[in-house]
């Protein structure tokens, strides 16, 4: 059965600097692979998503991501955050065994700093 | 072109009762999955309707089960209400012809007292 391990709970980051989140995950094929961004109280949006090709992904909001097989990751990144981007992520893998359903890991928090 | 549209957004019912909450797919969508997102995890799949006909279903007892009409709109409905059901339950729906992206609903919050 395939899962999703986000290893970090919460991150905290400064407005303006870097960011990366960390996604791991188990699937005996070839992944179909998404993050979705949540803020408090509201559905999930889709940021970007990984089926095929070019192993790195542009997402919305800059946000990009880099498949990397060997490793079994699906790293979301951002060159400069902004205070917007203070949220809940979930990375997830989709199962194509005929209904389609997402597996989700359990997210990380993001929060910014001035 | 509308959005994942879910109805009620908070829902405050009693251990044992019975609960139904609706979602309205987004145009064109013939696809509805319904998860259930506990405070502090990750979205977990109930499961999915396909053109009326159940397709597919996660680790959820008999106690939950869902409908979806002709105008592809769904309902979830949880018999016995259990204090742990207690959740944000949220509706996505998709188009067979790309099934992958699945459109999120705000979801509605259920509060079993």
């Amino acid at each position: 059965a395939q899962s999703v391990t986000q290893p970090d709970i919460h991150i905290t980051v400064s407005e303006g600097a870097s960011l990366e989140l960390r996604c791991n995950y188990s699937y005996g094929a070839t992944p179909y692979l998404f993050w979705y961004v949540q803020s408090p109280g509201q559905g999930l949006q889709l940021l970007l998503k990984y089926f095929s090709g070019d192993t790195l992904v542009q997402g919305i909001k800059g946000f990009e991501a880099e498949f990397k097989r060997s490793q079994s990751s699906f790293n979301l990144r951002k060159p400069s955050v902004h205070w917007s981007d203070a949220a809940e992520y979930f990375c997830a893998i989709l199962s194509n065994f005929g209904n389609e359903k997402l597996t989700f890991g359990t997210g990380t928090r993001l929060t910014i700093i001035p | 072109e509308t959005g994942v549209t879910q109805s009620p957004t908070h829902l405050i019912k009693t251990r044992g009762q019975q609960v139904t909450l609706r979602c309205s797919s987004q145009s064109g969508h013939n696809t509805v999955s319904w998860y259930q997102q506990a405070l502090g995890q990750g979205p977990q799949f109930i499961f999915q309707y396909y053109r009326e006909e159940e397709n597919g279903r996660g680790n959820f007892p008999p106690r939950f089960s869902g409908l979806q009409f002709p105008n592809y709109s769904s309902e979830l409905n949880v018999n016995a209400l259990e204090l742990d059901d207690s959740a944000l339950y949220l509706c996505a729906s998709s188009n067979t012809a790309g099934a992958w992206e699945q459109y999120f609903g705000p979801g509605t919050r259920l509060t079993v007292t």
